[in-house]
Parts: structure tokens; sequence; C-alpha cells
């Protein structure tokens, strides 16, 4: 089984910093990763998804991977008050993707 | 394209009934997930459907679930003799081989309660 950690949270962060959420997982196999937001009694819209250890950036959104320390996070820059949510970080497994707990986040006008 | 579609949105059943969810997928995408989710947990994957083949269920998928892909474009997910435990979110996905990261995109969800 696949184990994808996040921290719960709550992550407080005032509008205009910078949010960064963090995700380790176990399966060294693992390719590819995903970033998906989740407004409360919404289903998981997807961010990002990254598959080379390295950065990459999307608009106000960074991706980090790396997989020798089987870490991937999330930075969200310049946050606003929307970007309120819990995210998801997933991990692909042969045929489905495993999902952490979220991380909920909240941006302080 | 106007992305997953999933009915009904919403469910409350009494325990012991049977309900059956629909799931549309993106029209090109193959590939159709279905997935649970409750309060504080992320999803969990319930099965897997390429076409009209269900290539990979979970032991989450007790025999009281079953879910067909008939003619390999939307999806149906029954869960008979419903229990309390059953209350949960139900997340349909889809998404197309041919894309390299087989990135999957979710349905809006039927939140279903069984009282």
């Amino acid at each position: 089984q696949k184990e994808v950690e996040q921290n719960s949270g709550p992550l407080s962060v005032p509008e205009g910093a910078i949010a960064s959420l963090n995700c380790t997982y176990s399966d060294r196999g693992s390719q590819s990763f995903f970033w998906y937001r989740q407004y409360s009694g919404k289903s998981p819209e997807l961010i990002m998804f990254i598959y080379s250890n390295g950065d990459k950036e999307d608009g106000r959104f960074t991706a980090q991977l790396n997989k020798a320390s089987q870490y991937v996070s999330l930075l969200i820059r310049d946050s606003q008050p929307s970007d309120s949510a819990t995210y998801l970080c997933a991990v692909t497994g042969a045929n489905n993707l495993f999902f952490g707990t979220g991380t909920r986040l909240t941006v302080i006008p | 394209d106007t992305g997953v579609s999933q009915n009904p949105r919403h469910k409350i059943t009494k325990r012991g009934q049977n309900v059956t969810f629909r799931c549309d997928p993106i029209s090109e995408h193959n590939r159709l997930y279905w997935y649970r989710q409750t309060l504080g947990q992320g999803p969990e994957f319930l099965t897997y459907f390429q076409n009209e083949a269900q290539l990979e269920k979970s032991r989450l998928l007790s025999d009281r679930f079953s879910a067909e892909r008939p003619k390999g474009s939307f999806s149906t997910l029954e869960i008979q003799r419903t229990e309390q435990g059953d209350s949960a979110m139900y997340l349909c996905a889809s998404s197309s081989a041919l894309a390299g990261t087989d990135t999957q995109y979710f349905g809006p969800g039927t939140r279903l309660t069984v009282l």
C-alpha cells in the first residue's frame, strides 16, 4: 500500500505571502505527482502535475519534485483569499492515484 | 467538452436500500475511475475501467458494490443493502490513455447519506 503523507494543517498565511505545502511518499517507483485543490463540499480540481525532478511553474504555482528524497511540494506565490482550500497531493499507482489527507490552507486578508 | 458529470449530486437513503450513481466521463477519455471520500480524508480508489473492461478493484469494494461501464462510455456504481458506513462523497474521474501523464479529472461527486 502506497503512503502519501501531508501535514493536515491548518496552514495560515497573510494575503500576498508565499504558501508552501509539502508532501512525502513511500514508493520510490512512483512516476507522476499531482496537486489538486478542493474547496469545502466540492470535488478535487487539478492544479498541476510533475514527473521530472526539479521545478515546474504555472502562473502563481510552482511544483517541486525531489525523487531521491521522495518529496514533492507546492508553492503558491502572492496568496489570495480565494486560494483558501484543502490541497491534496496525489501519487500514481498502477491504475489509480493515491492521495494524502490534504493540507488546509487559509489565506488571511 | 463539458467535463465529467455525475448524477445525482445528492442522495439520501435509508439503511438497507439500494442506490445507483451515474458518471459520464469527458467524451474522448477511455479511462474511468471511481473513488470514495469521507470527511477529512483524501479520495480512496474503488475501481478502474479502461473502455468497458473493469481492470482493477480495490479491496474497499465489498461484494455489496458493483460497477459497470457497458459501452465504454458512461459508468454506474451500485451499492446494495446500504449501511451507514457507506455515507461518503463518491467521486468519478476520467483520463485519456493517449495523454502521456494520465491526468485524472474529477466530476462534481455524488454525496450519499445513509440514515
